[in-house]
């Protein structure tokens, strides 16, 4: 059974701090991952992408893969109050069309 | 505007009733999926379709039912035999194997 991990949280950061969010995924061969974040009452919405090893950059966001260690993190900088929300991962399972998702980390952004 | 709609927001079920959800997009997107939500929990996939009259079970499959007549539309049905239905059912759709994006969701409780 190819699982997705994630800490559930709560994760409470200062406002202004960087906020770490970290994911850990069982199938050696998955290419494809994803942060995605959901407000209270929403549906989901993409933050970021990742297919190749190492960081990539999306203004305050960094999403950093490490296909050895089977982990994706995502670093939130100059954390927000707006920035409050759960944050899926999301990493591709058999099938290319199929996503298998974490439960999600609760994010507080204290003011 | 290109989006994905979902339709109603919130729906009622009555015992042993069956009640369609409506999932419609103009993104020229091949691929339609079906999730469901429950609180604290991540999505679980419930059918997803690659092509016009073709789809898959997803995980949770039993007591529900889809179809996908046109490109556009794939409305999902939850059927009486789906003993639990209440959830958050999320509609998504993808351009093949990439980036799922999704509509607003559904709110499905029972009477």
């Amino acid at each position: 059974q190819k699982e997705v991990e994630q800490n559930s949280g709560p994760l409470s950061v200062p406002e202004g701090a960087i906020a770490s969010l970290n994911c850990t995924y069982s199938d050696r061969v998955s290419q494809s991952f994803f942060w995605y974040r959901q407000y209270s009452g929403k549906s989901p919405e993409l933050i970021m992408s990742i297919y190749s090893n190492g960081d990539k950059e999306d203004g305050r966001f960094t999403a950093q893969l490490n296909k050895a260690s089977q982990y994706v993190s995502l670093l939130i900088r100059d954390s927000q109050p707006s920035d409050s929300a759960t944050y899926l991962c999301a990493v591709n399972g058999d099938s290319n069309y199929q996503l298998i998702w974490g439960a999600g980390t609760k994010l507080i952004i204290k003011p | 505007d290109g989006g994905i709609t979902q339709s109603p927001k919130y729906l009622f079920r009555k015992e042993g009733q069956n009640v369609t959800l409506s999932c419609e997009q103009n993104l020229n997107h091949d691929a339609m999926y079906w999730y469901r939500q429950d609180p604290g929990q991540g999505l679980r996939l419930i059918y997803y379709s690659q092509i016009v009259n073709d789809f898959q079970k997803g995980d949770i499959a039993e007591g529900y039912s889809v179809s996908r007549e046109k490109k556009e539309s794939f409305p999902l049905t939850v059927t009486s035999a789906q003993k639990n239905p209440t959830a958050f059912y999320l509609c998504a759709s993808s351009r093949h194997q990439e980036t799922q994006y999704f509509g607003p969701g559904t709110r499905l409780l029972v009477l």
